[in-house]
């Protein structure tokens, strides 16, 4: 089955910095790429997402890029903020209904 | 519009005795997915059902067991609660699958004791 490997595990910016994290997936035929942020004591909430026919994707400050060639994405948040200050997770699916795939997330933390 | 809304919010239960969870999509979705969220195996995939029908389970034992009922809304069961059963429940619910996109209800935390 597919298998979505996630870096870092926690990330320290000061506000203003740039966050990346990376995602690499196993299964080629997966076509959907969605990143989840949740809050502490909150639902995750869908940030952004990606096709595979698709290779970058913006929405303000936050970008996602997917190379399928080497079967990885990824999250650029520009700007942090102390509200960007959560969970972070990479899933991967679109072969199996309804399924999703996830990383082990990453703990963001911004520092004012 | 409502968001999906899972009930009970909490839960505390004794290893062997079950447990049934309820989760009402967003109006309109007609599919409903179920996941374990834990601090070490994060969000590990239960089920899906749409318009009544299980189309995807995940790799969890056959104590795990759902439903979904002709409004959408769906119900997942538990039986014989073991310790590592302690976890937050989260229903997702997307018009026709994930690829379209899911939004999360706020779970169920199951303590088992």
């Amino acid at each position: 089955g597919e298998n979505v490997e996630q870096h870092p595990s926690t990330l320290s910016v000061q506000e203003g910095d740039s966050a990346v994290i990376k995602c690499t997936y196993s299964d080629s035929a997966s076509n959907y790429f969605p990143w989840y942020k949740q809050e502490l004591g909150k639902r995750p909430q869908l940030i952004i997402d990606i096709r595979s026919n698709v290779g970058e994707k913006k929405d303000q400050r936050i970008a996602v890029t997917l190379n399928k060639t080497a079967k990885h994405f990824s999250l650029h948040i520009t700007e942090t903020q102390p509200e960007d200050s959560a969970v972070y997770f990479c899933a991967a699916g679109g072969t199996s209904y309804g399924k999703l795939t996830f990383g082990q997330g990453t703990i963001l933390t911004v520092h004012p | 519009k409502a968001g999906v809304t899972q009930t009970p919010r909490y839960l505390i239960k004794t290893r062997g005795q079950q447990v049934t969870l309820s989760c009402s999509p967003i109006s309109g979705h007609r599919s409903v997915s179920w996941y374990q969220q834990t601090p070490g195996q994060g969000l590990q995939f239960l089920f899906e059902y749409f318009s009544e029908t299980q189309r995807n389970k995940g790799n969890f034992p056959g104590r795990f067991s759902g439903r979904q009922f002709s409004n959408s809304r769906s119900e997942m069961n538990v039986s014989t609660l073991e310790l590592g059963d302690s976890a937050l429940y989260l229903c997702a619910s997307s018009l026709e699958g994930a690829s379209r996109g899911y939004t999360f209800g706020s779970g169920t935390r199951l303590t088992v004791v």
